[in-house]
């Protein structure tokens, strides 16, 4: 059972392109979250979704960022218009449904890190 | 302040000594989860201790949990160079998202 999958693993940017981040999650789970790291600190949830649902939002940039798990393929990360304050490593985790909330692990892909230069 | 706060900020000791490392946190949680995270990689999940748990084994790792004080602790003992990392405590509050502290980096001298 392959881990949780993120690519690229390392992607370079000039400012105003856009990224794409993917992530495809553990076999049989249909949770996945995404965080960012910035260097030496630790990591911040950003949003957290179902197939083909936002669940939770409130830790994305209202602006430029955006973020789908559609019912079929990776979950996707968009970053539109990149600036350099948007370098850091960014992880996907995923988790199964659970029989509650919250009390499952999360299982994190190896990130990818963005560089804007 | 933050959800998730480890204390200390740096741990150094010698192969073979126990560490401990703090966390210490501000809401309920229904969980809390410890992870280790490699320079430059990703996060490893290391144990998940329940709010209705007050400890847990796993092999070299003992995790504790005072609700009443809000704070957890994760021991390591008969540490190897092999877990120098950063070490993370993330609670798990309403909902499903994980609030991380800023970390506790262990190295451990051969």
């Amino acid at each position: 059972n392959a881990g949780v999958m993120q690519n690229p693993r390392h992607l370079v940017r000039r400012r105003g392109q856009e990224a794409r981040l993917r992530c495809s999650p553990m076999k049989g789970h249909s949770h996945v979250y995404w965080y960012r790291q910035l260097p030496e600190e630790g990591l911040k949830f950003m949003v957290y979704l179902q197939k083909e649902n936002i669940i939770d939002e409130s830790g994305m940039p209202k602006e430029r960022f955006s973020a789908e798990f559609p019912k079929e393929g990776p979950s996707i990360l968009r970053i539109q218009q990149v600036v350099r304050g948007d370098s850091a490593a960014y992880f996907c985790a995923s988790s199964p449904p659970s029989s509650g909330r919250g009390l499952d692990t999360q299982y994190f892909g190896p990130g990818t890190r963005l560089t804007v230069l | 302040s933050q959800q998730g706060e480890e204390d200390p900020q740096a741990l150094s000791i010698q192969e073979g000594e126990n560490a401990t490392m703090n966390c210490s946190y501000k809401t309920s949680i229904n969980n809390l989860q410890w992870y280790r995270q490699n320079s430059g990689r990703g996060l490893v999940h290391l144990i998940l201790i329940r709010s209705n748990e007050r400890e847990k084994h796993s092999g070299r790792l003992r995790v504790t949990l005072d609700t009443s004080k809000k704070s957890s602790s994760l021991l390591i003992t008969a540490s190897r160079a092999a877990d120098t990392a950063s070490y993370f405590c993330a609670t798990v509050t309403s909902g499903s998202r994980l609030t991380f502290g800023e970390g506790t980096q262990l190295t451990v001298n051969p």
